[in-house]
């Protein structure tokens, strides 16, 4: 098993530019997770999906939109980056929902926006 | 919305020294979840506590949950510097809150 896979590692783009994350888990989880990681932030939900076909908003969804056309699979899209995007964008999984379940978390994407 | 406040925000202390690192919720969780984060890895879960009043034990790392369920906490005993990396602790309201919310975490640094 890979477990949670991101891509890219890593990405530079010129403000105003589009990207698209994707996220990949063969664990057959339901739910899936995207964070952001900020110096003395913490990790900050952005979107997240309770299964196949679903997506909602997280605590700072502005910017960003999402998608999960399939269950293995979601997808962070960035329409117009900003230099306030830069960041480490880490997705996670779960079974089950965060009253029951872990997260299992990707590798992460180091993002930066100039 | 629901907050989580963890303190300190660094800890630095001599191989063999402890650590305690606390949480607090500002609304009361169904459970409770720690994390570690290694310098540039990706968090890698711990421990989840659920009851009230919950203690569990890890080798040398010992986890609390408050009788009220607003407050944890992760203790070292005697650091080695195998336990460098931030942890965070993460709490989820429970019913329909499909959402966990973490805390901003401390960064421990251990001196060997």
């Amino acid at each position: 098993n890979a477990g949670v896979t991101q891509t890219p590692k890593f990405r530079v783009l010129k403000t105003g530019q589009s990207m698209t994350l994707l996220c990949a888990q063969d664990m057959n989880h339901e739910y899936m997770y995207w964070y952001r990681q900020d110096p003395g932030m913490g990790l900050r939900l952005i979107h997240y999906s309770v299964g196949e076909g679903t997506t909602a908003k997280g605590e700072v969804p502005d910017g960003y939109n999402v998608s999960r056309l399939k269950k293995q699979n979601f997808l962070l899209g960035l329409e117009s980056a900003a230099p306030s995007q830069t960041s480490v964008y880490f997705c996670a999984s779960s079974y089950s929902r965060p009253s029951t379940d872990t997260q299992y978390f990707g590798p992460g994407t180091r993002l930066t926006v100039l | 919305g629901q907050q989580v406040m963890q303190i300190p925000q660094y800890q630095h202390v001599q191989e063999g020294e402890d650590f305690t690192t606390y949480c607090n919720s500002s609304t009361t969780l169904s459970n409770i979840q720690w994390y570690k984060q290694r310098p540039g890895g990706h968090p890698v879960f711990l421990i989840q506590l659920v009851k009230s009043g919950e203690v569990k034990k890890q080798k040398r790392l010992t986890f609390q949950f408050g009788e009220a369920k607003k407050n944890s906490s992760l203790h070292i005993t005697a650091t080695q510097t195998t336990d460098v990396g931030t942890y965070f602790c993460a709490g989820n309201s429970g019913g329909s809150n499909y959402k966990l919310t973490f805390g901003k975490g401390t960064l421990l640094t251990v001196n060997p």
